[in-house]
């Protein structure tokens, strides 16, 4: 059973950049699925944010492209997210999750991080 | 366009059935997928492709898609459906994964 854990400071100054990392555990990250990272801002809808597959080719949201790196490190099975230059607008819960390969929906997702960017 | 666009709420009463629609052009070449979300917790898929459902999903949870708009339906609504519910798909350039605006779903 493949399971999501995010990791990562709670709390990014503005003008910063947040880093956050996932753990897969009961599955390796080699397998053929695409990894996501997934927002969600205090009382509003779900933000896609990027994705990489294990190869380290990534897909961005075209809205957040120019802030956000994803990668992979296949030795420690997790994937991380950067996100810079941050600003209040960036505080959410941020959620990786799992692209169910040849399924094109996220069948397993962490339990979730609140990270609250302010000085 | 890269926007999936759903109606804020509905409700429906204990038992009776609701759909929630989901529209966008991606969606005349791509299926929705659908996730319910509960207070304080994290997504759940309940709908992929056609009309698939995950192990553990009641059937009571079904999908539905017809040119630019996709639905879910929920038969014989339980309290415990009362959630927020959104759509995902890809854009147009498939590429990008793009949620839809969410619909609150009220069991009354």
């Amino acid at each position: 059973q493949v399971q999501l854990q995010e990791s990562g400071p709670g709390l990014v100054k503005p003008s910063g950049t947040l880093s956050l990392t996932c753990a897969v555990s009961g599955g390796s990250i080699s397998s053929s699925n695409w990894w996501s990272w997934v927002r969600q801002p205090p009382g509003k809808g779900l933000e896609w944010i990027g994705e990489i597959y294990h190869s380290g080719s990534t897909n961005y949201n075209p809205s957040l492209k120019s802030r956000v790196t994803i990668s992979v490190d296949k030795s420690k099975n997790q994937f991380s997210l950067k996100l810079s230059s941050v600003t209040a607008a960036d505080t959410a819960v941020y959620y990786c999750a799992r692209d169910w390969n040849g399924h094109d929906a996220f069948d397993i997702w962490g339990q979730g991080t609140m990270v609250t960017v302010s000085s | 366009s890269s926007e999936l666009t759903q109606d804020p709420a509905v409700s429906v009463a204990l038992g009776q059935t609701v759909r929630i629609t989901c529209q966008g052009d991606s969606l005349r070449s791509y299926y929705a997928s659908w996730y319910q979300q509960k207070p304080g917790q994290a997504p759940v898929l309940v709908i992929y492709g056609k009309n698939n459902r995950p192990s553990g999903i009641p059937d009571r949870f079904s999908g539905s898609s017809s040119g630019n708009t996709a639905s879910l339906t929920i038969t014989g609504a339980q309290a415990e459906d009362e959630a927020d519910y959104y759509c995902n798909s890809r854009d147009s350039s498939g590429n990008h994964k793009v949620f839809g605006t969410g619909t609150k779903v009220t069991v009354l």
